[in-house]
């Protein structure tokens, strides 16, 4: 099974609206991370928000956040006020474990599109 | 920018071949991770390094090999260089300690092409 599934295929959002790109995980570890990372068509990866397992609340990075549902387990990314600059793929990753020097295990990605 | 470099950005080269590809951490940053994203595959986990010490391998073929030096700076060996081995070679690093987040940083990616 697929540690990490973002299904939508490519997604279109009109500036200045909010747009919630969607990402599930399959983990059996209680502790694990899972982190938001935009890769622009320049191809650099660009790390935007992270959710620990055992966080209480849902974490938040300027027009970021993340709306985790640990029970659904999922952790949708939900972009606020969408900028032209916001047009990119964007990918859900996994870190299983409870610390640190662990692998990333991605998604396959989605494509997001601003229109003007 | 990430403080994660990598270098060459660029890199084409004919089968048969080897080539190195070269990462220098953030500052501070004792773990180094590789990644490969193909069109295919999508990002793969390569190896990861801590303090100079290999602590993990993912799908890397035997003809690839990886270390990390003293300085922290980390070299991805790709030899014996097939056409599906082009790809977006990613290296990208993180305190690694435990305690939080733990977040790796990517460096821009070197582009190898094979002829």
């Amino acid at each position: 099974a697929q540690k990490i599934t973002q299904t939508q295929p490519g997604m279109f959002v009109q500036e200045k609206e909010a747009v919630t790109l969607d990402c599930t995980y399959d983990t059996s570890d209680p502790s694990y991370g899972l982190f938001w990372y935009k890769q622009p068509s320049s191809g650099e990866m660009i790390f935007l928000i992270y959710q620990g397992s055992y966080d209480q609340q849902n974490a938040t990075e300027g027009r970021y956040s993340l709306n985790f549902q640990k029970a659904r387990k999922s952790a949708n990314l939900v972009i606020s006020a969408s900028q032209l600059g916001d047009s990119a793929m964007y990918f859900c990753a996994m870190r299983e474990g409870p610390g640190a020097n662990s692998k990333l295990t991605f998604g396959k990605g989605i494509t997001l599109s601003v229109r003007p | 920018d990430s403080g994660v470099t990598q270098t060459p950005k660029h890199l084409i080269t004919a089968t048969g071949q080897r080539v190195t590809l070269r990462c220098s951490p953030r500052s501070g940053d004792l773990s180094v991770y590789w990644y490969q994203q193909s069109l295919d595959q999508g990002l793969q986990f390569l190896i990861h390094y801590y303090n100079g010490e290999e602590r993990a391998k993912g799908n890397i073929l035997e003809r690839f090999s990886a270390q990390q030096f003293p300085d922290l700076h980390s070299e991805l060996n790709l030899s014996s260089l097939e056409l599906g081995d082009s790809a977006l070679y990613f290296c990208a690093s993180s305190v690694g300690l435990a305690g939080g987040s733990d977040t790796q940083y990517f460096g821009p990616g070197t582009r190898l092409t094979v002829l």
